[in-house]
């Protein structure tokens, strides 16, 4: 199956520093999207991207959808506490199928 | 507003038992679907429904059969356990089958497999 490469693996950061983290695939995707899940819950949709170079921030997150539509991009600026979790990417596979990458976990020391 | 139930949260299965994880979801949605996840591996797709009637396979369909008689309930089925299957299964639906609306997902059910 179509797979998404997500790095890092995991992240260990201060608090207040930015994070970044990627999605990379070797097919094109039509949609990007950004889930952070909690422990004991399922994820939930931080960002959606529809358009190739798509920028696009919600509070101190910002995701891009690159140009090659290979790729894609999370930053979370100013780390707080909450930001802790999973994060993962995920790309349209045809209408019906949404496939995941591998999830970031974050770890913020306060 | 309830949006996507699961149930159980944790199950344990000798090998070779059945069960079936239930997922209910109050929003009118069309299209349902089960993932699994697994350390590392992040989440793949079991089965998918775009409705009523309507069920295909994801890229991890062996040893899971689902039916969707209903709009609002989609159940997931193990026939013979495997402790392969041990896993945390999530439950997601939304408002269409097109990729332009967002997957609401339940919180889970982790089932273990001895």
């Amino acid at each position: 199956g179509q797979q998404l490469n997500q790095s890092p693996q995991s992240m260990f950061i201060q608090e207040g520093e930015d994070v970044s983290m990627n999605c990379t695939s070797s097919s094109i995707f039509n949609t990007w999207l950004w889930y952070k899940q909690e422990p004991g819950e399922g994820p939930v949709l931080l960002i959606a991207l529809y358009k190739a170079g798509e920028l696009t921030s919600n509070g101190r997150l910002t995701a891009q959808f690159g140009i090659t539509r290979k790729d894609s991009f999370l930053n979370i600026s100013a780390s707080i506490p909450s930001d802790v979790g999973i994060y993962f990417c995920a790309g349209h596979q045809g209408a019906q199928k949404l496939v995941f990458g591998q999830g970031t976990r974050l770890t913020i020391n306060p | 507003n309830a949006g996507v139930t699961q149930t159980p949260k944790f199950q344990v299965l000798k090998t070779g038992q059945s069960m079936t994880l239930q997922c209910a979801q109050d929003m009118n949605h069309e299209y349902m679907s089960w993932y699994r996840q697994d350390p590392g591996m992040g989440l793949r797709l079991i089965h998918y429904s775009v409705g009523a009637g309507i069920t295909d396979q994801g890229e991890v369909p062996n040893g899971y059969n689902v039916s969707r008689s209903t709009t609002e309930d989609f159940p997931l089925r193990l026939l013979s356990a495997a402790p392969s299957q041990t896993s945390v299964y999530f439950c997601a639906s939304r408002p269409t089958s097109g990729s332009g609306s967002p997957l609401h997902f339940g919180n889970g059910t982790r089932l273990t497999v001895t």
